[in-house]
């Protein structure tokens, strides 16, 4: 069973930056899959913020592109999310989640983090 | 980007009814479309995908169709463990994969 764990702080200060780590479990990141990170401000939809390949490949949301940066820790099998320049527009759930290579849905998601950017 | 606009925001439902959700893309997709359903506190779970094909483990309730712009998820018998928020995904045109906001099956 395909089992995705988000990790990292609760609380981010404005202007620095949020970094969070997604451990999979019962999958290897080095397989033919996406790796992805969705995020929900509270009470809101969906936002898909981006995914990367086992070949350090990236697609980005172009609305983020300048502030997120997604890696990938094959040795731990896991991956990461960084966004720079946070505002309290960057409060969020966020979740990871697993996309097969060759379609567009995400099959498996992680339980979620709440993020929270405030002095 | 392409915009996913779902409706209605809301609909108040009792258990045993039929339920039909829809969601509208802002240029064709083909049927390159997904449905989650989310209920309070958890992820989002796959329901649906390439607009009409249930995911593995989800109940023959649950019936997706459309192609181009206009989509529909309807929700057959409806139960109690239904009561949650549906979204929509479209996959036809990237980056960005794109969501609708939702809609919430709530109890009447």
């Amino acid at each position: 069973q395909v089992q995705l764990q988000e990790s990292g702080p609760g609380l981010v200060k404005p202007s620095g930056t949020l970094s969070l780590t997604c451990a999979v479990s019962g999958d290897s990141v080095t397989n033919n899959n996406w790796w992805s990170w969705v995020r929900q401000p509270p009470g809101k939809g969906l936002e898909w913020i981006g995914e990367i390949y086992h070949s350090g490949g990236t697609n980005y949301n172009p609305s983020l592109k300048s502030r997120v940066t997604i890696s990938l820790d094959k040795s731990k099998n896991r991956f990461s999310l960084e966004v720079s320049s946070v505002t309290a527009a960057d409060t969020s759930v966020y979740y990871c989640a697993r996309r097969s290579y060759n379609n567009g849905w995400l099959d498996y998601w992680g339980q979620g983090t709440l993020v929270t950017v405030s002095s | 980007e392409i915009v996913m606009t779902q409706s209605p925001a809301t609909l108040s439902v009792s258990p045993g009814e039929r339920v039909t959700l829809s969601c509208r893309a802002s240029q064709s997709i083909s049927s390159n479309l997904a449905w989650y359903q989310q209920k309070p506190g958890q992820a989002p779970s796959l329901l649906i995908y390439d607009a009409s094909t249930r995911a593995t483990g989800i109940p023959a309730r649950f019936s997706g169709s459309g192609s181009g712009t206009e989509f529909t998820l309807t929700i057959n018998r409806l139960q109690a463990e239904d009561f949650a928020l549906y979204y929509c995904q479209q996959y036809n045109n990237w980056p960005p994969w794109t969501f609708g906001q939702g809609t919430k099956v709530e109890f009447k």
